[in-house]
C-alpha cells in the first residue's frame, strides 16, 4: 500500500468561501479519486483526478463547484468553492496502485464544517 | 447499475461475541469485493478483499467469502474486541462501472467490554 496524507485534517469555514484540500502520496500511483462522506452517510465519488488533463466528474458534481488539479503522479488538490453548510462533510482522497488495480487506498480525510 | 446492500445497524455486541455483517451485491459480470473499516475519527482502511468466486479474504481475524451463487460477501469475526468498534463498509468494483468503487451504506458496530 501507499502512505497518503491530506491537508488540512479539518477546518471550519464561513459560507461563501473556498477551501483547497491537498492529497499527497509517497509513491507514484496510477489513479487518484476524491470522495465525499456526508455526516452519517456512505461515500460518494466526486471525481477521478487525471494527471495532465481535466478531472472526470460523476453525476451531480461539476468542475465549477469542485475544481480538481493533478499536476503529477503523487499529488492532487480538491477545491470546495463558494461553500454552504450543505458542503459540511468529510472529503477523502484515494489512490490505486500500479499492479493493484481495482484496490483503492484512502487518505485520512479532511473534516469540513461550513458555518 | 452496480450496487451493494449491507445490513443496517447499529450493531451492539459484547466482547468475545460472534459478529456477522451481511452484504449482497448486484453487478454485471464478475466484480471484485471489498470490506473497508472506518475507526472513529479516521479515514477508511482496507480490511480485506476477494477478486473471484469462492475466494476468502481474511485479515485481523475477519473473514469474508465471495459467494457468486448467492451474490454475497458477508463479513464475520469469531470473537470481537472493543477495538473492533467501527463503521464497516462493503464495496464492489466492476468493469461495467470502469472499476469505480460502489459502497454500501455502512454498518456501525459497537463492542462493549
Amino acid at each position: 500500500s501507499a502512505v497518503i496524507s491530506q491537508k488540512p485534517s479539518r477546518d471550519i469555514c464561513q459560507r461563501g468561501t473556498s477551501l483547497t484540500i491537498q492529497c499527497q502520496v509517497d509513491s507514484q500511483v496510477t489513479m487518484m479519486f476524491w470522495y465525499r462522506q456526508q455526516p452519517g452517510q456512505s461515500l460518494t465519488l466526486i471525481a477521478t483526478a487525471n494527471q495532465g488533463s481535466e478531472a472526470t466528474y460523476e453525476s451531480g458534481f461539476v468542475i465549477d463547484k469542485f475544481p480538481i488539479s493533478r499536476p503529477n503522479l503523487t499529488f492532487s488538490t480538491l477545491t470546495v468553492s463558494n461553500m454552504s453548510p450543505e458542503d459540511s462533510s468529510i472529503y477523502l482522497c484515494s489512490v490505486e496502485m500500479a499492479g493493484l488495480q481495482e484496490t483503492q487506498y484512502f487518505g485520512p480525510g479532511t473534516r469540513l464544517l461550513v458555518l | 447499475g452496480d450496487s451493494v446492500t449491507q445490513m443496517e445497524g447499529p450493531v451492539t455486541l459484547s466482547e468475545e461475541a460472534f459478529l456477522t455483517i451481511n452484504c449482497t451485491y448486484t453487478a454485471t459480470g464478475y466484480p471484485s469485493l471489498f470490506w473497508y473499516v472506518q475507526y472513529p475519527g479516521e479515514g477508511l482502511q482496507l480490511l480485506l478483499k476477494a477478486t473471484k468466486a469462492d475466494d476468502k479474504g481474511s485479515n485481523k481475524g475477519f473473514e469474508a467469502t465471495y459467494r457468486k451463487e448467492t451474490t454475497s460477501f458477508h463479513l464475520e469475526k469469531g470473537s470481537v474486541q472493543v477495538s473492533d468498534s467501527a463503521v464497516y463498509f462493503c464495496a464492489l468494483s466492476a468493469s461495467s462501472n470502469d472499476y469505480k468503487l460502489s459502497f454500501g451504506a455502512g454498518t456501525t458496530v459497537t463492542v462493549r467490554a
